[in-house]
């Protein structure tokens, strides 16, 4: 089944810097990958979500990236705020087969005032 | 809309009582999901149902757990007998799944927190 590795596991930056978190992939057969935010005390919330036939989207301050040759998406914030402070999760689905998502283990983003 | 909802928020049990989590998904949606997360393993999928048919329970983890869709508004996991590594926050999601395009937005309740002494 789909494998999915997130890095790093908690990334702290100040206000105003970029943040970016990494994933990669293990089913070459996967060609769907969003992106979740989850506050404290809430369920995960997706943000961003990009599909195998586009190799970068963006969405005002926060963009992804996927490159399938190396089965790896990324998840860039740029101009962070404190309301960005959250646990992100990257995801994966195939196109056929399994119908869930497979979670990466999550970054916790700290921004600093 | 009010979205997923599940219940309860919180549960605190002892080792060997039943546990009963249920969850209204948004009305439309073909797909219902149920993950557990933990810090250890994270998110990860307990079972799927596809039009209330349960599809995919290979991440139940034994016998203990159970999980039924009686109809499209509905949906439980019951623990029987509950151990204290059950002990999580168990999400149900909901959505759909396009089948061409394989997108498809989750939307997430917000979970039920077990604790089993």
């Amino acid at each position: 089944g789909e494998n999915v590795e997130q890095h790093p596991s908690t990334l702290s930056v100040q206000e105003g810097d970029s943040a970016v978190i990494k994933c990669t992939y293990s089913d070459s057969a996967s060609n769907y990958f969003p992106w979740y935010k989850q506050e404290l005390g809430k369920g995960p919330q997706l943000i961003i979500d990009i599909r195998s036939n586009v190799g970068e989207k963006k969405d005002q301050r926060i963009a992804v990236t996927l490159n399938k040759t190396a089965k790896h998406f990324s998840l860039h914030i740029t101009e962070t705020q404190p309301e960005d402070s959250a646990v992100y999760f990257c995801a994966a689905r195939a196109y056929t087969g399994r119908r869930a998502l497979t979670f990466g283990s999550g970054t916790r983003l700290q921004v600093q005032p | 809309d009010a979205g997923v909802i599940q219940s309860p928020r919180h549960e605190v049990t002892e080792m060997g009582q039943e546990v009963t989590l249920r969850c209204k998904p948004i009305s439309g949606h073909d797909y219902l999901f149920w993950y557990r997360q933990t810090m250890m393993r994270g998110l990860e999928l307990l079972i799927y149902f596809n039009n209330n048919v349960p599809i995919d329970d290979s991440g139940m983890p034994e016998d203990r757990f159970s999980a039924k869709m009686p109809n499209a508004s509905f949906s439980t996991l019951k623990i029987q007998p509950s151990e204290p590594r059950d002990s999580a926050v168990y999400f149900c999601a909901s959505g759909t799944v396009s089948g061409s395009s394989n997108t498809g937005e989750l939307f997430f309740g917000e979970g039920s927190r077990l604790t089993v002494l």
